[in-house]
């Protein structure tokens, strides 16, 4: 068990140009989140998967976000003409059935700075 | 819908001295609560939890946090802070009927511990 991957751990991109994170999640956890963590903000919900099913999107994933989970291993997300305003930290989380109540293991995050 | 209020964005103490870091919340259903660390340039980790049961509840590095439902508070103590609790502290809730299990995180309290 090697935790969640979140690949890259850091992206700088120039405003305008799209960007796509990957996350790998603990093998035998179904369960998969995004969460956008802002300057002095706490997290903030995405999107989550159950399997490869995108069951529940935040009104904060606008049109020029997308994400997804092909197979229900690893995800996706991406951004899509990005803004100054989509600079943040974006985690990801996974928890097995049920687990979620229990409590997420998080990755390291990907940072993201728009220029 | 649920909500959390950290009323503390910074609290700084000296080594050896106790500890509290304030976490209120307001739900119209039974509420899941949480307290993650983050330190810095990495994710969140969970480190404690209140799902049912004594509403005192312990983790395993020495912080306690107390459910008072009435008050609608989990605050975090420590008897004993080190160095090493250096970090940012978030509260978290899910509503206990949600099938997602998201989680609406407080903005965080930066705990600074001094020698």
């Amino acid at each position: 068990d090697t935790g969640v991957s979140q690949d890259p751990r850091h992206k700088i991109t120039k405003r305008g140009q799209n960007v796509t994170f990957r996350c790998d999640p603990i093998s035998e956890h179904n369960r998969l989140y995004w969460y956008r963590q802002t300057l002095g903000q706490g997290p903030e919900f995405l999107t989550y998967f159950q399997n490869e099913a995108q069951l529940e999107k935040s009104r904060l994933l606008s049109d020029r976000f997308s994400a997804e989970r092909p197979k229900g291993s690893f995800s996706t997300l991406e951004i899509q003409r990005t803004e100054q305003g989509d600079s943040a930290m974006y985690l990801c989380a996974s928890s097995s059935p049920n687990g979620g109540r229990y409590g997420y293991t998080f990755g390291s995050g990907t940072r993201l700075t728009v220029v | 819908a649920q909500s959390v209020t950290q009323l503390d964005s910074q609290v700084p103490v000296f080594e050896e001295a106790p500890v509290e870091l304030r976490c209120n919340y307001s739900s119209s259903v039974s509420v899941y609560l949480f307290w993650y660390v983050q330190y810095p340039n990495q994710g969140l980790q969970l480190l404690l939890k209140y799902l049912s049961g004594s509403t005192l509840v312990e983790s395993i590095n020495g912080f306690e946090a107390e459910f008072n439902k009435s008050q609608t508070s989990f605050h975090l103590r420590k008897p004993s802070v080190h160095i090493s609790d250096t970090a940012e502290y978030f509260c978290a809730v899910s509503g206990q009927t949600s099938g997602t299990y998201k989680y609406i995180f407080g903005t965080g309290t930066r705990l600074k511990v001094l020698a």
